[in-house]
């Protein structure tokens, strides 16, 4: 496989479920990212792991965990949704560490749609 | 604060008819201003990276442009395979990225 893999590709879950969204990237970068995507709106940073630790956490509800076990695998763990966190999850690689981070281009994996019932 | 803000929010072509989207930024020290592609159901494709005003790059039927306010991506004559949410986005010397909303593009045959 190449580029940057999520799944599930899509996710229905209860306020009360636990689930666990996954990314994996084949491209050797050194940072990942996860990005919370809704309908015409931009698209918003909620964590960065550079060389497998976490650089930014953009006040993000403490509902969301991320996991960075190691450079080429992502999490994002969810609890206790609401149903206002229903949206595209996108996640991205890129090379560079530090300021660098932010001037390399992401590649993007397809995301997960999640609904939150 | 830093903004990224593209316009318009949606455009409706004819084949053939050449139009341009806009990539407005305010950021504290533009270090790069990138370009996607985004298909329905899809993330978001790398498109171009430019560095500094005046800087242009082209790819197939689009070209970027870049001045001190703003970037621009021309279609030139575009085929409905080009139809897609084209998204900006600025980084800056305080290492944030900042996208724009995005701009749908419809190319009817």
């Amino acid at each position: 496989e190449t580029g940057v893999t999520q799944t599930p590709r899509h996710l229905v879950m209860g306020m009360t479920n636990k689930k666990s969204l996954k990314c994996e990237q084949h491209l050797g970068h050194n940072a990942m990212y996860w990005y919370k995507q809704s309908a015409k709106k931009p698209l918003e940073l909620m964590f960065v792991y550079s060389l497998e630790e976490r650089v930014e956490n953009n006040s993000v509800p403490s509902r969301f965990s991320p996991e960075c076990p190691n450079s080429s695998h992502l999490f994002l763990h969810l609890h206790t949704l609401q149903p206002e966190d229903s949206a595209l999850y996108l996640c991205a690689s890129s090379q560079g560490t530090g300021g660098g981070t932010y001037n390399s281009p992401l590649h993007f994996g397809n995301g997960t749609r999640l609904t939150v019932t | 604060e830093d903004q990224v803000t593209q316009s318009p929010e949606a455009l409706r072509l004819q084949e053939g008819e050449s139009s341009s989207l806009n990539c407005s930024y305010t950021v504290s020290g533009l270090r790069g201003l990138f370009w996607y592609r985004q298909d329905p159901g899809k993330g978001p494709e790398f498109l171009f990276t430019l560095y500094s005003a005046g800087e242009e790059k082209e790819k197939e039927r689009l070209k970027a442009t870049l001045t001190k306010k703003e970037s621009f991506l021309h279609i030139t004559a575009p085929k409905p395979e080009d139809s897609a949410t084209y998204l900006c986005a600025a980084s800056s010397n305080d290492y944030k990225l900042s996208f724009g909303a995005g701009t749908t593009v419809t190319v009817r045959a």
